[in-house]
């Protein structure tokens, strides 16, 4: 069973649709991140979220748009897709912070997006 | 800026078997963190096995096992007695100690890994 848990695990859209993915951890984990990954390539960073506060945002295109409601929650708003963006979206979590810190990211089964 | 190279794009091995996959990295860092993730056609992204650089014992997870050669930069995964679930691509990733950039992973480009019956 996954720890990280991802709604849905499909979606297909349109270019005109706004829809959401949405991400919930209940690890106690502080740091949450999104991940872009077409096939058979590896992850690719979009945001990270560091106690609710955007930390990192890869240079992504603005119809992505991240939220954090709270310390469990990650959300990915999608407006005006293009058909380059299709793939499979992943979220993780980590333990947070600035210490020295080894713990890996765990991740969540994806959400596999289409867009027609 | 830190780079993860694996060099086989694709592995088989007979089931039962051994098979090791390599890595190899660069970085000027001393204190970093390596990772073996697995990810199965049904697309989770596993965590297989966790190195700390400062240590100088290869991990070991059951079956799965590194060899941490830290002056090579090299980090080789070994799966012993292979399993048809091992089937997956897997994928080596470096991590900082360092804040901020202990929240990227820089990610090597994958092994297909195939298990014959």
């Amino acid at each position: 069973d996954t720890e990280v848990t991802q709604t849905p695990k499909h979606l297909v859209m349109g270019m005109t649709n706004k829809k959401s993915l949405k991400c919930e951890q209940h690890m106690g984990h502080r740091a949450m991140y999104w991940y872009k990954q077409k096939a058979k390539k590896p992850p690719e960073l979009m945001f990270v979220y560091s106690y609710e506060k955007l930390s990192i945002n890869e240079s992504v295109p603005s119809r992505f748009s991240p939220e954090c409601p709270n310390s469990s929650l990650l959300n990915l708003h999608l407006h005006a897709l293009q058909p380059e963006d299709s793939a499979l979206y992943l979220c993780a979590s980590s333990q947070g912070g600035q210490g020295r810190n080894g713990q890996p990211q765990h991740f969540g089964d994806g959400t596999r997006l289409s867009i027609l | 800026a830190q780079t993860v190279t694996q060099s086989q794009p694709e592995m088989s091995v007979q089931e039962a078997e051994t098979v090791t996959l390599s890595c190899t990295y660069d970085t000027s860092e001393s204190d970093y963190y390596l990772f073996w993730y697995k990810q199965p056609p049904s697309r989770q992204m596993i965590l297989v096995i966790r190195q700390e650089a400062y240590k100088q014992q290869n991990a070991t997870e059951n079956r799965f096992s590194v060899n941490f050669q830290k002056a090579a930069k090299s980090f080789s995964l070994k799966i012993s007695d292979s399993q048809l679930g091992d089937a997956a691509m897997y994928f080596c990733a470096y991590r900082s100690a360092y804040f901020p950039s202990n929240y990227q992973l820089i990610w090597g480009a994958g092994t297909k890994l195939i298990i014959k019956p």
